[in-house]
């Protein structure tokens, strides 16, 4: 069984642009979440989408968006880049169930410029 | 504020002793608990988990232990290994909200 896929693995961007990175679950799991990890932080949760729809939000600014398909596949987008968006962003998906790990992808690890 | 808190930022321990990681959480809604562990360049990969049901959950090497009454978790790996040195993400959660991690620990297994 293939494993989340997450691309591009690494992107360069200036301030004030935008990005959007995109990722691939496991097959048949319906849940992606996004997480971004900076040093000393942790992972830090920005959103989970469950069949379409987001199911849960963390605290980041509407900057940060995102959208699933109907093939479950999801994708990132952060607007207007600011220096301190420079992170790993992790994607990770699950059956969406209660009590269901999450498997992650590799990151797209993105630096503002 | 941080509903899971993994105090100690890094441990080492020397190759075939125990490691015990330790975690603590704030929210007594929390229902479900997970350890990660990370590599450099790579995502976290899940390692175990338990259920608020539980006090003890065992895989091969690694076991989790609850105590739900002091709201901390800790992971014992047995024996470590050179393989075992990696960020440990402790995590946790309250039904299907959002899964919700700790800092980390750094593990370093010593030969």
């Amino acid at each position: 069984k293939a494993g989340v896929t997450q691309t591009p693995r690494y992107l360069i961007k200036t301030r004030g642009q935008q990005v959007t990175l995109s990722c691939s679950p496991i097959s048949g799991h319906r849940s992606v979440s996004w997480y971004q990890q900076t040093p000393g932080q942790g992972l830090q949760f920005l959103f989970e989408y469950f069949s379409e729809t987001q199911r849960n939000k963390g605290n980041f600014p509407g900057r940060f968006s995102g959208r699933q398909f109907s093939n479950s596949r999801s994708e990132m987008n952060v607007s207007t880049l600011e220096l301190g968006d420079s992170a790993l962003y992790l994607c990770a998906s699950s059956s969406g169930l209660a009590d269901s790990p999450l498997h992650f992808g590799n990151g797209t690890r993105l630096t503002v410029t | 504020d941080q509903q899971v808190k993994q105090n100690s930022p890094s441990l080492s321990v020397q190759e075939g002793r125990i490691s015990i990681l330790n975690c603590d959480y704030t929210n007594s809604m929390f229902d479900y608990f997970l350890w990660y562990k990370k590599y450099p360049a790579e995502g976290p990969t899940f390692l175990i988990s338990i259920s608020s049901i539980k006090d003890k959950n065992e895989d091969g090497r690694f076991t989790v232990f609850l105590n739900k009454s002091a709201k901390h978790l800790s992971l014992h790996i047995v024996p470590s290994q050179p393989g075992d040195s990696a960020v440990y993400f402790c995590a946790a959660s309250a039904g299907d909200d959002k899964i919700i991690f700790g800092k980390g620990t750094r593990l370093h297994i010593l030969p």
